[in-house]
Formats: C-alpha cells, structure tokens, sequence
C-alpha cells in the first residue's frame, strides 16, 4: 500500500489566497484526521472523519478554515483567505475507525504550508 | 486545555549511551502512544499502551505507562544514531481525540 498521500507537499502562497490541501487516505481506513504542526503549538487536530462524516471540528480555528470528505478515498481541507498565521505543516492521518483507543493513525508526509 | 508536557525538550547524546524521555500531564488516559518523527515526515506510532503500569519492549526502547495512568516514560538503551528524531507522546482522555505532548527533540551523536 502505498500509504496516505497529501499533496501537494509544499505551497507558498500570498495572503488572501485561497489554498487547497488534499488527502488520500489508506484504502479501507473509515477514519481520517486533519492535523497542524507548529514549533509554538505543536501537534493539534483540527477535524475527525468517520465514515466520510465529520466528527469533530471543534479544532477548526475559524471559519476561514472548511473540510470535505466527498467520498472514502478523498478529503480537502481548504483556506480561505489564508493568513500568515496559517503557516504551518498540516498532516492527514487515517486509522481503520473500529476501535480508535487501539489503533495505528498512519500519518502522510504532509503539506508544508507558507503564507507570505 | 490537557497539557502533556515532554522532559525533556531537547537531548542531544553520545552514541551507546542511554536516556529517558518523560510526559507528564494532569490528565487521566484511556491510552497511550509514543511516536517518532523524522524531518519532512509524519509520525509514526512506535507503541500503544493502555493498562497502568503497562511496559512494553521495542528492540533496545523500553515504554511505561503509569499507574494512575497520567504519565509514561521512553528509556532508550545503547542510543544509536538512527534514534535521531523528534519523540512524540499522544494521550487519549476521551475516545477518538488524542493529545499530543510538546515533543523531545534527540539528536545522537556517533
């Protein structure tokens, strides 16, 4: 298998724009996790799928920031307008969704985001 | 906010010497995971631990989960420099949602 893939795996961007990250999960895998990495913030969540259907977006910082996961095989999360603050390494994350306590999340190689 | 607070941030080591990475927090788990994260990559779960005072063994890395179930503990026996990276521990207070503590950043050196 080939792993969870995000692309593109680095993007530079002005403020304003709208950006776009995008996720294939593992094959099989029901659940899928949004995450951003910071030096100040660490590793947090921003939104839990289950079976395509969000869980959790309390993570979410705001409504600049929205998610999607249209089918089993795909999710978007998408900034708009994306601010310098934005600048970050976002993670997607899949795990097989039976029980979450036990389970592997495996990680993709994430989406190096900067925000000029 | 749950904190889990990593001890310490940084160790920089000499090869085949040993060490000890910490995380702590207030916090009751139902679980535990440690995680190593290499530059320009994901994490990628080394250990799961669930019952308090748990050890579990990889290789030369030894895992304890505490007894209250608040804290664990990474011994690294003979370090070597493939042990480089950034150690990463994840609470789960709740069903789904784990925390991730502040990292532990080693460096060992040949």
């Amino acid at each position: 298998d080939a792993g969870v893939i995000q692309s593109p795996r680095h993007e530079v961007t002005e403020m304003g724009q709208e950006v776009t990250l995008r996720c294939k999960p593992i094959s099989g895998h029901n659940s899928l996790f949004w995450y951003r990495q910071t030096m100040m913030r660490g590793l947090e969540l921003l939104i839990y799928f289950n079976n395509n259907v969000p869980i959790d977006d309390s993570g979410m910082p705001e409504d600049r920031f929205s998610a999607k996961m249209p089918n089993a095989s795909f999710s978007t999360l998408k900034i708009q307008p994306s601010e310098p603050r934005d600048s970050a390494v976002y993670f997607c994350a899949s795990s097989l969704g039976l029980r979450l306590s036990l389970e592997t999340q495996y990680f993709g190689p994430g989406t190096r985001l900067l925000v000029l | 906010t749950q904190l889990l607070e990593q001890s310490p941030q940084f160790l920089s080591i000499q090869e085949g010497e040993n060490l000890t990475v910490y995380c702590n927090s207030s916090s009751v788990f139902s679980s535990l995971q440690w995680y190593r994260q290499e530059p320009g990559e994901g994490p990628v779960l080394l250990v799961t631990v669930v019952t308090g005072g748990e050890v579990k063994k990889l290789k030369r890395l030894t895992f304890q989960f505490g007894d209250a179930r608040k804290d664990s503990s990474l011994h690294i026996t003979a370090a070597q420099t493939g042990d480089t990276g950034l150690y990463l521990c994840a609470g789960l207070p709740g069903t789904y949602k784990y925390i991730f503590g502040t990292g532990t950043r080693l460096k060992v050196l040949a």
